[in-house]
């Protein structure tokens, strides 16, 4: 399965691009690349998500490398209401069965 | 209101005791899924349904059991609660698997 590996934390000032970095090496073909976030102990919120294409939508931008080992989420002009912990997932169906596994994410504070 | 809701907010039980948390979304989204989450971790995936009377197991199965007799309702049951299910559990739904919407949570304290 693949797993992913973020910064366990970040500081980004308000008004500034937040860059959100996430490895995930042994990505495979068929699996995409989603994000999430978690306001306080609200249930997780939905990003974006994409499969090698860069994504754009009105919250966030998504950037994945060429050899889709890596991405990065983009939040253009952070707000304290960004303040959140921010998860990077990769997803697919293996023999069958789905997998949607969650790590422990980048807490992104931001700072006013 | 249209959403996705869990019942009850919170919740506090013997070991032993079987509990069952409620979960009803209105979209009428075909898919629905079940998380715990546990401090230090991420959500972890328990099990997650396609459609009606369609389920399968996440990542952490043991110790629980779901039903889906209706698109709009999945209800997690604990059979014999433990120590170690004490959690918050979120509920969530979506058309695929693209696109999760999360209710707000339930919080579950076994004694």
């Amino acid at each position: 399965d693949a797993k992913t590996t973020q910064p366990t934390s970040m500081d980004c000032a308000e008004g500034r691009a937040a860059n959100l970095p996430c490895n995930h090496s042994t990505i495979s073909g068929n699996e995409y690349v989603y994000w999430y976030r978690q306001i306080h102990s609200q249930g997780p919120q939905y990003i974006i998500h994409g499969l090698k294409n860069n994504e754009t939508n009105e919250m966030a931008s998504l950037i994945i490398t060429e050899d889709r080992k890596s991405s990065t989420l983009i939040l253009p002009h952070a707000t304290l209401r960004d303040t959140a912990v921010y998860y990077c997932i990769v997803s697919g169906t293996t023999s069958g069965t789905y997998k949607y596994i969650f790590g422990t994410g980048t807490r992104l504070k931001v700072l006013a | 209101d249209a959403g996705i809701t869990q019942s009850p907010r919170y919740k506090i039980t013997e070991t032993g005791r079987q509990v069952t948390l409620m979960c009803h979304q209105t979209w009428s989204h075909s898919y629905m899924f079940w998380y715990r989450q546990d401090l230090g971790h991420g959500l972890r995936l328990i099990y997650y349904s396609a459609a009606a009377d369609i389920t399968d197991k996440g990542e952490v199965p043991d110790g629980y059991v779901v039903s889906r007799s209706k698109t709009e309702n999945f209800p997690l049951t604990l059979e014999s609660a433990t120590r170690s299910q004490t959690s918050v559990y979120f509920c969530a739904s979506g058309h695929g698997t693209y696109e999760q919407y999360f209710g707000p949570g339930t919080r579950l304290t076994v004694t």
